[in-house]
């Protein structure tokens, strides 16, 4: 077991294009968060998933984001219509459970240009 | 919601010193609060945690603190390296996910 994984870990793409990030959670953790960072920030919460089922969303998940995680086990989450504020670092993180720690993935920067 | 503060913003000390860095929360459910240290292009890395129901937790250099009353708790980093130079953002976590403080830039001076 290596950790959370996330790729891709670099993204360049242009104004109004769809991207789609995919994290693949320590094995046997059951939560599933996504979190966004802005540079001199910390993490914002996006959403959370228990398994398969999406729990609770942020109000910063405008209806351009989605994201899934199919089989309770890896997590996409893909940006539509890409404007240049969602240039950010796109984080992942994973637990075992509710009150347990959650440990980050090394992020997907996006640059929308 | 909760709303998590952290300071300083910056901290620079020479090596061999000590570090404090304190945040506040004002959501009272919230009954865990994890450390984490970031280097730059990486991903946060967990350090330490305390819960609710400790007032104190060490690991080796690492150390934390918390006050439930006055709803602050703090990172203390003894004998500094120029290794511990990093982001630290402390959290804290009142129900499902984690708020986070604005963070803290540790120089640790050789």
């Amino acid at each position: 077991d290596t950790g959370v994984s996330q790729n891709p870990r670099h993204k360049i793409t242009k104004r109004g294009q769809n991207v789609t990030f995919r994290c693949d959670p320590i094995s046997e953790h059951n939560r599933l968060y996504w979190y966004r960072q802005t540079l001199g920030q910390g993490p914002e919460f996006l959403t959370y998933f228990q398994n398969e089922a999406q729990l609770e969303k942020s109000r910063l998940l405008s209806d351009r984001f989605s994201a899934e995680r199919p089989k309770g086990s890896f997590s996409t989450l893909e940006i539509q219509r890409t404007e240049q504020g969602d240039s950010a670092m796109y984080l992942c993180a994973s637990s075992v459970g509710s009150n347990t720690e959650a440990f980050f993935g090394q992020g997907t920067r996006l640059t929308v240009v | 919601g909760e709303n998590v503060e952290q300071h300083p913003s910056t901290l620079s000390v020479q090596e061999g010193d000590s570090a404090v860095i304190k945040c506040t929360y004002s959501d009272s459910a919230s009954n865990y609060f994890p450390w984490y240290k970031q280097e730059l292009g990486k991903g946060p890395q967990l350090i330490i945690d305390i819960r609710s129901n400790v007032g104190e937790k060490k690991d080796q250099r690492i150390a934390v603190t918390l006050n439930k009353t006055a709803k602050h708790f703090s990172l203390h980093i003894t004998e500094t390296q120029p290794e511990d130079s990093a982001v630290y953002f402390c959290a804290a976590r009142p129900a499902n996910q984690f708020y986070f403080g604005t963070g803290t830039s540790l120089t640790v001076i050789p």
